[in-house]
């Protein structure tokens, strides 16, 4: 069965030090991953998608992710933290749940970020 | 070019009323998704929609919901008689492209959050 793990439901870092919001997938198949963020009262915004290229992901507002299939990882970072990040983090699995061609978005739990002044 | 509109932003019913949450999608985008997320979960796909057709229904109840994207006008999501367990926030998402492509481009509204009494 499909899966997504986000292993950590809050991280707290303080401003200017790195971020790291971890997410552990299974899939019987290749799969698509995602990362997004809702800030508060706002709709979901794509941060990077991962699609079988490059396995460093970049994103928007200095994020970056890497696959790592050997440990069936996807890990969100970010070298320096930035106020505006503090956000619920949500990491998504797009897998083909049978032989049809629609795909279905399995996500993860979130991860609320706080950042520290 | 405004992005998915979602209204209402919240909704309160009591038990046994109808809802119905209404979404627009981007400008151009065809293709629209609704989700559900209960309180201390992830998002739950429940239906995709093009216009005028549903193409994959698998995730909705059985009975008292349903949806439409009809020609004209928005995507509706109506549940009838609202029970307190439907009390989530829901999300509608577009893409210009539908199938395994359009899974991973979704441009997501700010969601609504229905509250039943």
């Amino acid at each position: 069965a499909q899966s997504v793990t986000q292993l950590d439901s809050h991280v707290s870092v303080s401003e200017g030090t790195p971020v790291l919001l971890r997410c552990n997938y299974s899939s019987s198949y290749s799969p698509s991953l995602f990362w997004y963020v809702q800030h508060p009262n706002k709709g979901l915004q794509l941060l990077l998608k991962y699609t079988s290229a490059a396995t460093l992901v970049k994103g928007i507002n200095g994020f970056e992710a890497e696959f790592k299939k050997s440990e069936t990882s996807f890990h969100l970072t970010k070298p320096s933290a930035h106020m505006s990040d503090a956000a619920e983090y949500f990491c998504v699995v797009s897998v083909l749940p049978n032989a049809g061609n629609n795909r279905k978005l399995i996500w993860g739990l979130g991860t609320s970020l706080a950042v520290n002044p | 070019n405004a992005g998915v509109m979602q209204n209402p932003r919240h909704l309160v019913r009591r038990r046994g009323q109808e809802a119905r949450l209404r979404c627009s999608p981007m400008k151009g985008h065809s293709h629209v998704y609704w989700y559900r997320q209960l309180p201390e979960e992830g998002l739950k796909f429940m239906v995709y929609l093009q216009k005028e057709n549903i193409i994959d229904e698998s995730g909705m109840p059985k009975e008292r919901f349903s949806a439409e994207f009809p020609k004209e006008g928005p995507s509706i999501l109506r549940i009838q008689q609202v029970v307190r367990g439907d009390s989530a926030a829901y999300f509608c998402a577009s893409s210009p492209r539908g199938g395994q492509i359009g899974f991973g481009e979704q441009f997501f509204g700010p969601g609504t959050r229905l509250t039943v009494l």
